[in-house]
């Protein structure tokens, strides 16, 4: 069975700091990944997408991508209060129609 | 573009009663899906679709039909409901074609009690 372990939390980091959110998936055959971040009460809101390995950056947000290790990881940089929210890792393998999702992990940045 | 709108936003139904939660994207996006959030427990698929006339189960169907008759909506269908099924519902699509087109989009929820 397909799974992507994510450390639940919470994970609280002062304002200004970088969050370090990880995700390990176990099917070596998964070709997407994805962050989705999700407010309490609202609907899951994809973030980034990262296909290849290494870095992908998108304004404050960088993914990280580690096939061989199994390993993806999202780095908020000059975090802000209205970063803290649940953020979920999903993985899709190859050919494949649905996605896997993590448990999530729930951020507090402190003001 | 709405995106992807579900209705109900909240439903609370009797054990045993039966209803249906609508799905429409106006995105044109051939794969549609549902899943259910329960606290702590992350997204479990239920139900998906890639294309109109075309559904499988996932990972959690037990309770649950669909039918996909048009591109745009997808509706779940619950019957006799059970207190198992109190949770969070959401309905997601996506694009086919290329790696680049896997990403999907969520709609609001529909949250779900039954007592």
């Amino acid at each position: 069975q397909k799974e992507v372990e994510q450390n639940s939390g919470p994970l609280s980091v002062p304002e200004g700091a970088i969050a370090s959110l990880n995700c390990t998936y176990s099917d070596r055959g998964s070709q997407s990944f994805f962050w989705y971040r999700q407010y309490s009460g609202k609907s899951p809101e994809l973030i980034m997408s990262i296909y290849s390995n290494g870095d992908k950056e998108d304004g404050r947000f960088t993914a990280q991508l580690n096939k061989a290790s199994q390993y993806v990881s999202l780095l908020i940089r000059d975090s802000q209060p209205s970063d803290s929210a649940t953020y979920l890792c999903a993985v899709s393998g190859a050919g494949s129609y649905q996605l896997t999702f993590g448990k999530g992990t729930k951020l507090s940045v402190i003001p | 573009n709405a995106g992807v709108t579900q209705t109900p936003k909240f439903r609370i139904l009797k054990i045993g009663q039966s209803m249906t939660l609508q799905c429409t994207q106006d995105m044109n996006h051939n794969y549609m899906y549902w899943y259910r959030q329960d606290p702590g427990m992350g997204l479990k698929l239920i139900y998906y679709s890639v294309g109109a006339g075309i559904t499988d189960k996932g990972e959690v169907p037990n309770g649950y039909n669909v039918s996909r008759s048009t591109t745009e909506d997808f509706p779940l269908r619950l019957e006799l409901a059970a207190p198992s099924q109190t949770s969070v519902y959401f309905c997601a699509s996506r694009a086919r074609g290329g790696q680049l087109s896997d990403e999907q989009y969520f709609g609001p929820g529909t949250r779900l009690t039954v007592t």
